[in-house]
């Protein structure tokens, strides 16, 4: 089972470049998640995705762009790559439950940005 | 405020003993809670999950919620070395699909 799949795994980048993460579940969640995890801060919400079609803010949007394709893809896009930006980005999905739901994690995209 | 506060640790603990890991969060209308456990270099996976008042209970682990103190807490009774990992604590607000995580808390257990 692929569960939840990102690419690429690793990408460095020169400030000013813009590039696409990717994401992509096989399990018919409705729900999608960006977050970003640096040392000591945890995982800080970029974007989610409640559905198809539609996306939200979270706690640190800016710099970002995300669109959710359709149910399965939900990509995060930076336009103008600065050097807070370097991080490990997190796509995660789950199912909406009432109460519970947990996230399923991709393997995670470590982004490198000189 | 951060919306979910946890202490940083790191919290060193004995082999055998029970490490205790706590959380709070700031949004009332917080609906659920969640105990994720992260290895260094890997993804989150989830330990537990609570949503009503009270105790948990689940193998070695103990999960406890109180939404009168706005306080969550994990508890690992007979630690062992490969609980030695960072505990997030993540909170599902009731008013949308937002899930919001703490700074996690680094677990070191001592042989």
């Amino acid at each position: 089972n692929a569960g939840v799949t990102q690419t690429p795994k690793f990408q460095v980048l020169k400030t000013g470049q813009s590039m696409t993460l990717q994401c992509a579940q096989d399990m018919n969640h409705n729900s999608m998640y960006w977050y970003r995890q640096d040392p000591g801060m945890g995982l800080r919400l970029i974007y989610y995705s409640a559905s198809e079609g539609t996306t939200d803010k979270g706690e640190v949007p800016n710099g970002y762009n995300v669109s959710r394709l359709n149910k399965r893809e939900f990509s995060l896009r930076l336009e103008s790559a600065a050097p807070s930006q370097t991080s490990v980005y997190f796509c995660a999905s789950r199912r909406q439950v009432t109460n519970t739901g947990e996230l399923f994690f991709g393997e995670g995209s470590r982004l490198t940005v000189l | 405020q951060k919306e979910v506060e946890q202490n940083s640790g790191p919290l060193s603990v004995p082999e055998g003993a029970i490490a205790s890991l706590n959380c709070t969060y700031s949004d009332r209308g917080s609906q659920s809670f969640f105990w994720y456990r992260q290895y260094s270099g890997k993804s989150p996976e989830l330990i537990m999950f609570i949503y009503s008042n009270g105790d948990k209970e689940d193998g070695r682990f103990t999960a406890q919620l109180n939404k009168a103190s706005q306080y969550v807490s994990l508890l690992i009774r007979d630690s062992q070395p490969s609980d030695s990992a960072t505990y997030l604590c993540a909170v599902k607000r009731n008013r949308d699909d937002k899930i919001i995580f703490g700074k996690g808390t680094r677990l070191h257990i001592l042989p």
